[in-house]
């Protein structure tokens, strides 16, 4: 299934490095959301955007930093990270026609070193 | 409270086994509901979103309570390819947006 790509799906980066992970979805969408997924922990609502507009911020700290040029893509930009913050990394996307479904990537799974 | 409670889990039953699972809710005012499931170190997949007249596909049920604020899964004839977990889903606010995850229930299918 190819609907939601990201980019890499694996990457170790120092804590002083910056990095930043992509996600493209091919369905026409136009929202885009990042979760974080800890091991043992659930799903966390990190960003979402809507129709390239921050919608929703679960007060995420300012390490990372989204980007969304358009409906279709979107960035998440990492800087300064700590060992905790190694997880998996999802992006979904909705279709904003009242059904919300959202579609994941596969994820990418960061470490932090 | 958690504002999406699942059942803790795991779930271990034979192949054949009707399994059910269940999910609270915290914010009355929340719009959508689905429930996922995830296979071990892979994405969430979209299961069935869960209607207020209840919903079917296949050997799945699900069911909501808005007035209890219950939401519940049923697999009937369980299958080994159901091992999964199960993510109990719901979308609150106005804009339908914020989407907070339960922590899931993990169900082993044994022949």
């Amino acid at each position: 299934e190819t609907g939601v790509t990201q980019t890499p799906r694996h990457l170790v980066m120092g804590m002083t490095n910056k990095k930043s992970l992509k996600c493209e979805q091919h369905l026409g969408h136009n929202a885009m959301y990042w979760y974080k997924q800890s091991a043992k922990k659930p799903l966390e609502l990190m960003f979402v955007y809507n129709f390239k507009e921050q919608t929703e911020n679960n007060s995420v700290p300012s390490r990372f930093s989204p980007e969304c040029p358009n409906s279709s893509h979107l960035f998440l930009h990492l800087h300064t990270l700590q060992p905790e913050d190694s997880a998996l990394y999802l992006c979904a996307s909705t279709s904003t026609d009242r059904t919300y479904e959202q579609y994941f990537g596969p994820g990418t799974r960061l470490t932090v070193t | 409270r958690k504002e999406v409670e699942q059942d803790p889990g795991p779930f271990n039953v034979p192949e054949g086994a009707t399994v059910a699972f269940n999910c609270t809710y915290s914010n009355s005012a929340s719009q959508s509901f689905f429930w996922y499931r995830q296979d071990c170190r892979k994405e969430p997949k979209l299961l069935m979103s869960v209607y207020s007249s209840g919903n079917e596909d296949g050997r799945f049920t699900a069911q909501l309570n808005r007035a209890s604020q219950y939401i519940s899964l049923l697999i009937r004839d369980s299958k080994l390819s159901d091992s999964a977990t199960y993510l109990c889903v719901v979308n609150e606010g106005t804009g339908g947006f914020k989407t907070i995850f339960g922590a899931g229930t993990r169900l082993f299918v044994k022949a």
